[in-house]
């Protein structure tokens, strides 16, 4: 079956350092792979997403790329604020018919003091 | 008004009570979901609608009920709710079913 999983919270930085969350999957086919935020008190927004392998997704200074060989798709920000204060999942979508389209890791919260 | 809406954003009933949940896409898209967050639990799917048609429900209780009457409006009919029912509540929505999902804010429901 699919899965996603990421690296277990909470991630917790000063401001300014260089963020990294790890996700890998485990896909029965060729998927495309998303990063969704959940800020306090919100529903998920999508983040920024990759369709195919060695593609980068970029948004809000955060980028991630799809890399088939590992199986991975790890969020990076270079320089986190406090705003960038939320939880932050993992996610991917297979085209099996008949079946759900996304497929989410457990989320990983980070915490960014000032 | 713009995205996926929900409404009430906040409810709170007792065990008997009857409630039903709004969910509003204004995106034209033909798919629409509902999810269920529990705090420390992974998001769980509850019911998955395409062109109007459930072609999901992953062995949810019948105390839920969804309704879908057109692409643009879903609802979540509840009745005789447990305790344990008591979660974040999320609507989404993608142009078909295999492409992103954009997500609402949610209804926090708190069963008594």
């Amino acid at each position: 079956g699919n899965s996603v999983t990421q690296m277990e919270g909470p991630v917790t930085l000063s401001e300014e350092a260089f963020l990294t969350i790890n996700c890998t999957y485990t896909a029965t086919g060729y998927p495309s792979l998303f990063w969704y935020v959940q800020y306090p008190g919100e529903g998920l927004q999508l983040l920024l997403k990759a369709t195919k392998a060695d593609d980068k997704g970029s948004n809000k200074g955060f980028e991630a790329t799809y890399r088939k060989e590992t199986t991975s798709f790890h969020l990076e920000k270079g320089s986190v604020q406090v705003s960038d204060s939320a939880v932050y999942f993992c996610a991917l979508s297979l085209k099996d018919t008949g079946r759900r389209a996304l497929t989410f890791g457990s989320g990983t919260r980070l915490q960014v003091q000032p | 008004e713009t995205g996926v809406t929900q409404t009430p954003r906040h409810l709170v009933m007792g065990m008997t009570n009857k409630k039903s949940l709004k969910c509003e896409q204004h995106l034209g898209h033909n798919a629409m979901y509902w999810y269920k967050q529990s705090a420390k639990k992974p998001l769980e799917l509850m019911f998955v609608y395409n062109f109007k048609e459930q072609t999901e429900n992953n062995s949810v209780p019948s105390r839920f009920s969804p309704e879908c009457p057109n692409s643009s409006h879903l609802f979540l009919h509840l009745h005789t709710l447990q305790p344990e029912d008591s979660a974040l509540y999320l609507c989404a929505s993608s142009q078909e079913i295999v492409y992103e999902q954009y997500f609402g804010p949610g209804t926090r429901l708190t069963v008594t």
